[in-house]
């Protein structure tokens, strides 16, 4: 089955520094979403990638999609700690019956005040 | 606008027990419906989803069933809990009309069995 990799799994940053997360799959994607879960909270949704090379700016974070659609990346400039929790990206799957994603094992960012 | 609701918040089961956690999203008709379980410092895995009443999904074999016997209400209950049935429980819907619709989760159940 379709699997879904993230890089790294943990990631302690000093504040100001940078932060990237890598997302590759074995498969070609469609599409890919990011999204971030706080420290308790419930995963909510950052933004979707669809077209190859895409690159989309959010703030401090930029999200890229790779140029064969096996892989994205997000990246944060000058981390705050308010950019702290988890980190997952997700592809939409079809099979006969609907449409279900599946999920990265996510990063999870901690930022050194 | 459209939003989810998820309760119990937290809920301490012991061993052998039933389960039953409710769903229910507002502001929107049809959507497709999740079940997630995260463990503790994990991923997402997907146990159940829906695209419509009495459509379920099952992704994962387990003690665990889900029903959808209204359109905005998605339940997840199981017979009789297990010590690994602990975990933090997710429901999340997204637009069921067009593809490649985000996902928007409720606030998620933590279960304990004891």
């Amino acid at each position: 089955g379709q699997q879904v990799m993230q890089i790294p799994q943990y990631q302690h940053v000093q504040e100001g520094e940078d932060f990237t997360t890598y997302c590759n799959s074995s498969t070609t994607l469609s599409n890919i979403q990011w999204y971030k879960q706080r420290p308790g909270g419930h995963p909510v949704f950052l933004i979707q990638l669809v077209k190859s090379g895409e690159v989309k700016k959010q703030k401090r974070l930029t999200f890229q999609f790779g140029e064969a659609k096996k892989n994205s990346s997000l990246h944060i400039t000058a981390t705050q700690t308010t950019d702290v929790g988890t980190y997952f990206c997700a592809v939409n799957r079809r099979d006969n019956y609907g449409q279900n994603f599946v999920f990265g094992p996510g990063t999870r960012l901690s930022v050194l005040p | 606008s459209q939003t989810i609701h998820q309760w119990p918040a937290t809920l301490v089961q012991p061993v052998g027990s039933p389960l039953s956690l409710e769903c229910t999203v507002e502001g929107t008709s049809n959507p497709n419906l999740y079940w997630y379980r995260q463990a503790a410092g994990r991923g997402l895995q997907l146990l159940f989803y829906s695209v419509g009443i009495g459509q379920i999904s099952s992704e994962v074999p387990q003690n665990l069933s889900a029903s959808r016997p209204q359109d905005r209400q998605f339940i997840l209950s199981s017979k009789k809990l297990l010590l690994s049935d602990s975990g933090f429980y997710l429901c999340a819907w997204s637009d069921g009309r067009t593809a490649n619709q985000p996902q928007h989760f409720g606030d998620g159940t933590r279960l304990s069995i004891l």
